[in-house]
Order: structure tokens, then C-alpha cells, then sequence
């Protein structure tokens, strides 16, 4: 089975660069998370789709963040500009509604 | 305080030996609890998912969730080098929102 697939694997890129991550959720999820970690603040909820529709995007730093869901097999989570504070591990996850979510091996990106 | 707490280690034990690990909470909410695992440069991985007070075993695993003292526990029985890895617990009330430990560090040594 394909699991929730996540490019690039690495990014590094200079501040101020924009900066797009992409994900693949397991086929027949209808919900999809992105998420950010860090040393200092663990594992951090971004946004949350449920059937393409952005339900919760509290955890969206700021304007610089965006995130979208096109349809049921993709989404992207954008950043612009960026700033090496954005520097982390950033997971997209995918689930049926109410069952565990499954994580992708994420995006490690370095801003410069 | 945190939400979820939960020992960073690192924790060290030697091939053979029972892994203990745990988390407790504060939100009387929560009601599904998940360990998740976590190599190197890899995304968590589910492990165990509960609901409610509990125990619940698959294989060497075994998770136990004690609702009424807010405490939820992973053990590892005959613990393996490749189970070497980042243990994060997880848990959500009745919605999508998952709360999460900031995960223990394991070495198994050989």
C-alpha cells in the first residue's frame, strides 16, 4: 500500500525565497493534515482539510503560510517569503474521519 | 503546563529488557489514545490506537490507558535494536485535533 507521500524530502533555499511543499494523502482519506516539527515546540498541528475544505488553519504561523487541497489526492503547503525561523521538519498526514492519521516522512527544510 | 507530558530520556536498556514508557495529561477529554514511532529522519509511525481506559496487546507490544489517573503507558517486551527509535504518545478528544507527547528517545543495545 502507498503510504502518504510528501516531495521534496530536503529543501534548502535562501530567506526570502518562496518555498512549496507537496503532498499526496493515502488514497480514500478524506482528511489531511500538514504539520511542523521542531526541537524547541514538538510536533505542531498547521491546518487541517476535511474533504478538500480547509477546516482549521489556527496553527498557521502567519500570512506568510498558505496551504491548499485541489482535490482529494493533493495538497500544498506554501511559504512566502521565507525566513530561516521556518527552518523544520514538516509532515503532511492523512486519515479517514475519525480513524488515526498516518504521516508521510516529511520535508526538511533549511532556510539560509 | 503542558497538555501532554511526557519524559524526553533518553532512555537506554540492553537487548532483551522491557521498555517502559508513559505520558499523563491533563484534558479529562481525551478519549483515543495512539503511540506512534519514530526513526531517524522518518515520519511517526502508528503503533498502538486505543479508546478509553484500557489494555490493549499486538505482539511485543502492550498499551495500557488509566482514564481515572490521566496516565497512559507503552511497554516493550524482549526489546530488539530495531526498536531503537523516538516514541511519541498521542491522544484526542471526540474530534481531529491530536495532542501530542514531545516523544522519549529509546536505545536498545546489543
Amino acid at each position: 500500500d502507498a503510504g502518504v507521500i510528501q516531495s521534496p524530502r530536503h529543501e534548502v533555499t535562501e530567506m526570502g525565497q518562496e518555498v512549496t511543499l507537496r503532498c499526496k494523502p493515502i488514497s480514500g482519506h478524506n482528511s489531511l493534515f500538514w504539520y511542523r516539527q521542531t526541537m524547541m515546540r514538538g510536533l505542531e498541528l498547521l491546518i487541517y482539510f476535511n474533504n478538500n475544505v480547509p477546516i482549521d488553519d489556527s496553527g498557521m504561523p502567519e500570512d506568510r503560510f498558505s496551504a491548499k487541497m485541489p482535490n482529494a489526492s493533493f495538497s500544498t503547503l506554501k511559504i512566502q517569503p521565507s525566513e530561516p525561523r521556518d527552518s523544520a521538519v514538516y509532515f503532511c498526514a492523512s486519515s479517514l474521519a475519525g480513524e488515526p492519521q498516518h504521516f508521510g516522512d516529511g520535508t526538511r527544510l533549511s532556510i539560509l | 503546563q503542558k497538555e501532554v507530558e511526557q519524559d524526553p530520556g533518553p532512555l537506554s536498556v540492553p537487548e532483551g529488557a522491557i521498555v517502559s514508557l508513559n505520558c499523563t495529561y491533563s484534558n479529562s477529554a481525551f478519549q483515543y489514545f495512539m503511540w506512534y514511532r519514530q526513526y531517524s529522519r522518518k515520519g511517526p509511525e502508528l503503533l498502538m490506537y486505543t479508546y478509553s481506559s484500557g489494555n490493549k496487546e499486538d505482539g511485543r507490544f502492550t498499551a495500557q490507558v488509566d482514564k481515572s489517573s490521566k496516565y497512559i503507558s507503552l511497554f516493550i517486551r524482549d526489546s530488539q535494536p530495531s526498536d531503537s527509535a523516538t516514541y511519541l504518545c498521542a491522544m484526542r478528544p471526540n474530534d481531529y485535533k491530536l495532542s501530542f507527547g514531545a516523544g522519549t528517545t529509546v536505545t536498545v543495545r546489543a
